[in-house]
C-alpha cells in the first residue's frame, strides 16, 4: 500500500499568515493527490483534486501543488475559518489512503 | 442538491455485527461509485472501501476485508456496509462519500456519518 506522511501534524499561524502543508507519498503518485479540510465534528470538504485543481466554491486563498511524491497545501492569507484539520490523500492506487492529518489553530 | 445520509450506526458487541446504510439524493446515484471511509474518536480518516456505479468492482481497506461486504441497490438509491465479527478497533464514525471519478478520483460530497461504537 502507498503511504503518506503529512507535516507538520500541527501549527499555529496568525491570521494573514501564509501557512504549507506538506504530504510525501512512500511511491510516486503522479498528480493523484488530493487535499480535504475538516473542522470540528463535520465531515471532511474537498479542497483540492488532482494535486492543483481547485473544487468548485472553495476560495482562491487555497492551493496545490507538486507531483510524484512531495505535495504541498498552502492557504494564503489565513481566516479565522481556517481552523480545522487539513488531510492529502492519495487516489493512484485502487486502496486510497489519507495522511494522518495536520491541525492548523489560528492565533 | 446532493446530500447523502448515512444510518444505522450504534452500539454493538466485539464480534457482533451491524449495517450501515447510506441514502442518496440530487443526483443520478447509479452513475456514481461510492466509498465508505471511517474515523475512529480523536484519529483521523482511513478508506474503507469503494463500490463502482455497477456493483463490478469492489475493494476494501485490508483491515476489513473478509469482515465487511459492501453492497448498492441502485433501485433504490442506497449503499450499505454489512460489518461482520465487529472489533473494537472498528469503533469510528462511517461516511459514505462520492466519488466525482470523471478521470481523478475525489471524494467530493460526504454524509454527516455514523457512529458505530464496539464495546461489551
Amino acid at each position: 500500500d502507498i503511504q503518506m506522511t503529512q507535516s507538520p501534524s500541527s501549527l499555529s499561524a496568525s491570521v494573514g499568515d501564509r501557512v504549507t502543508i506538506t504530504c510525501r507519498a512512500s511511491q510516486s503518485i503522479s498528480r493523484y493527490l488530493n487535499w480535504y479540510q475538516q473542522k470540528a465534528g463535520k465531515a471532511p470538504k474537498l479542497l483540492i483534486y488532482a494535486a492543483s485543481s481547485l473544487q468548485s466554491g472553495v476560495p482562491s486563498r487555497f492551493s496545490g501543488s507538486g507531483s510524484g511524491t512531495d505535495f504541498t497545501l498552502t492557504i494564503n492569507s489565513l481566516q479565522p475559518e481556517d481552523l480545522a484539520s487539513y488531510y492529502c490523500q492519495q487516489t493512484r492506487s485502487p486502496t486510497w489512503t489519507f495522511g494522518q492529518g495536520t491541525k492548523v489553530e489560528v492565533k | 442538491e446532493v446530500q447523502l445520509v448515512e444510518s444505522g450506526g450504534g452500539l454493538v458487541q466485539p464480534g457482533g455485527s451491524l449495517r450501515l446504510s447510506c441514502a442518496a439524493s440530487g443526483f443520478t446515484f447509479s452513475d456514481y461509485s461510492i466509498n465508505w471511509v471511517r474515523q475512529a474518536p480523536g484519529k483521523g480518516l482511513e478508506w474503507v472501501s469503494y463500490i463502482d456505479s455497477g456493483s463490478g468492482t469492489i475493494y476494501y481497506a485490508d483491515s476489513v476485508k473478509g469482515r465487511f461486504t459492501t453492497s448498492r441497490d441502485n433501485a433504490k438509491n442506497s449503499l450499505y456496509l454489512q460489518m461482520n465479527s465487529l472489533r473494537h478497533e472498528d469503533t469510528a464514525v462511517y461516511y459514505c462519500a462520492r466519488d466525482a471519478s470523471s478521470g481523478w478520483s475525489r471524494f467530493d460530497y460526504w454524509g454527516q456519518g455514523t457512529l458505530v461504537t464496539v464495546s461489551s
